[in-house]
């Protein structure tokens, strides 16, 4: 069983519409989740971040914590052909580190048409 | 305001050929790492290090080493490479806070080819 999963792709919404992306992870001691967009082509870049259980709003991107099911979800509002790419989920290692490893899901294609 | 710097952008070798991956920040990160992106396979982690003068192994690190410079640099080489090697590579930093590790933030990545 991979450590982190994504939902599996790829996702296509029409422009305007809510796209949900999701992601489990296996490590119940977790406690620092990130979500990543990444253009084709180009590097993954920060767009959430999330500790605590519950929601966290960013302009039209929403992540969702719930760490009792391990599961973690990324909500974009209104949705535009530029948010088209692969969004990446990635989890912080727990056991006491403190170096901030990450895991990362193997990526959901996002495709919004106009 | 740079970020993270990788070079070179691109590059092809023949197997066998040896090669140093340059990645600088400037972003006083103490933590950098090196990545590596498949088709399908998502980032998968080949070294890091946690703060100046220490490296350690990712999920991926045979057929690579790592040397961290200093706090600003951190080097990926290739001693003699394979055309398993062939793949995007990504270097990583991150600061501290009382949360932990800060997010990582990207380089724009070399894309390797080995022949």
């Amino acid at each position: 069983q991979k450590e982190v999963e994504q939902n599996s792709g790829p996702l296509s919404v029409p422009e305007g519409a809510i796209a949900s992306l999701n992601c489990t992870y296996s490590d119940r001691g977790s406690q620092s989740f990130f979500w990543y967009r990444q253009y084709s082509g180009k590097s993954p870049e920060l767009i959430m971040f999330i500790y605590s259980n519950g929601d966290k709003e960013d302009g039209r991107f929403t992540a969702q914590l719930n760490k009792a099911s391990q599961y973690v979800s990324l909500l974009i509002r209104d949705s535009q052909p530029s948010d088209s790419a692969t969004y990446l989920c990635a989890v912080k290692n727990a056991g006491g580190t403190s170096y901030g490893k990450l895991t990362f899901g193997q990526g959901t294609i996002l495709t919004v048409h106009p | 305001n740079a970020g993270v710097t990788q070079t070179p952008k691109f590059q092809v070798l023949k197997t066998g050929q040896s090669m140093t991956l340059q990645c600088a920040q400037d972003m006083n990160h103490n933590s950098m790492y090196w990545y590596r992106q498949d088709p399908g396979m998502g980032l998968r982690l080949i070294y890091y290090s946690a703060s100046e003068g220490t490296t350690d192994k990712g999920e991926v690190p045979n057929g690579y080493n790592v040397s961290r410079l200093n706090k600003r640099e951190f080097s990926l080489r290739l001693e003699s490479a394979a055309p398993s090697q062939t793949s995007v590579y990504f270097c990583a930093s991150s600061g501290f806070s009382d949360r932990g590790n800060q997010p990582q933030h990207f380089g724009d990545g070399t894309r390797l080819s080995i022949l």
